[in-house]
């Protein structure tokens, strides 16, 4: 079946420091790739999104790229802030017997020091 | 921006009883979801709505969980005897669905449910 694999957390950056969160799946067909980020009390937000191999999805500074042959979207951001203290979700979703079937990864919490 | 709200943004109940969580789509969006997340970790799939019936339902939701669409603007989540280990937060969220599966997934905040 589909399924979403994470990098476990959590991970605690200094600012400014790089940031690599691995992501990779499981799943028949082209299915689009999803980061949602939660912050504290919140509910999650979609950060970017990929719907075909080799797009990158990027905002807010995250980079993602879809890459079919390694089936990962891992999340990358060149120097994180402490507002980037969350905790990030990599997501796929693909059209199952007539619905939308989105698929959670187990979620990665980052930590930024000062 | 339009947004999926959420109520209440806390509840707290007796184990044994019932509780209702209350959600209100975006307007025109066709797909509607509840999901449930523990101590803030995993996102579980619980049950997804369209056109007024349930469309694929996870092996939590069992026959305790129902949902309903009341009245073409809320979506609830019913838990007819609840028990501790339904002590979560649980997550309303909808898509437009409109032709095309890489819509993202709009959320809601959130109810915690608490379950003494």
């Amino acid at each position: 079946g589909n399924s979403v694999t994470q990098m476990e957390g959590p991970v605690t950056l200094s600012e400014e420091a790089f940031l690599t969160i691995n992501c990779t799946y499981t799943a028949t067909g082209y299915p689009s790739l999803f980061w949602y980020v939660q912050y504290p009390g919140e509910g999650l937000q979609l950060l970017l999104k990929a719907t075909k191999a080799d797009d990158k999805g990027s905002n807010k500074g995250f980079e993602a790229t879809y890459r079919k042959e390694t089936t990962s979207f891992h999340l990358e951001k060149g120097s994180v802030q402490v507002s980037d203290s969350a905790v990030y979700f990599c997501a796929l979703t693909r059209p199952t017997s007539g619905t939308y079937k989105y698929i959670f990864g187990t979620g990665t919490r980052l930590k930024v020091l000062a | 921006e339009p947004e999926v709200t959420q109520t209440p943004s806390h509840q707290v109940t007796q184990m044994g009883q019932e509780v209702i969580l209350r959600c209100v789509p975006i307007s025109n969006h066709l797909y509607f979801y509840w999901y449930r997340q523990i101590l803030g970790q995993k996102v579980e799939f619980l049950v997804s709505f369209y056109n007024n019936e349930i469309s694929e339902k996870s092996e939590i939701f069992d026959d305790q969980f129902s949902v309903e669409r009341p009245d073409g603007s809320n979506f609830t989540l019913k838990i007819r005897s609840t028990k501790l280990e339904d002590s979560a937060m649980y997550f309303c969220a909808s898509i437009l669905g409109t032709g095309s599966y890489n819509s993202p997934l709009h959320f809601g905040n959130g109810t915690r449910l608490t379950v003494t």
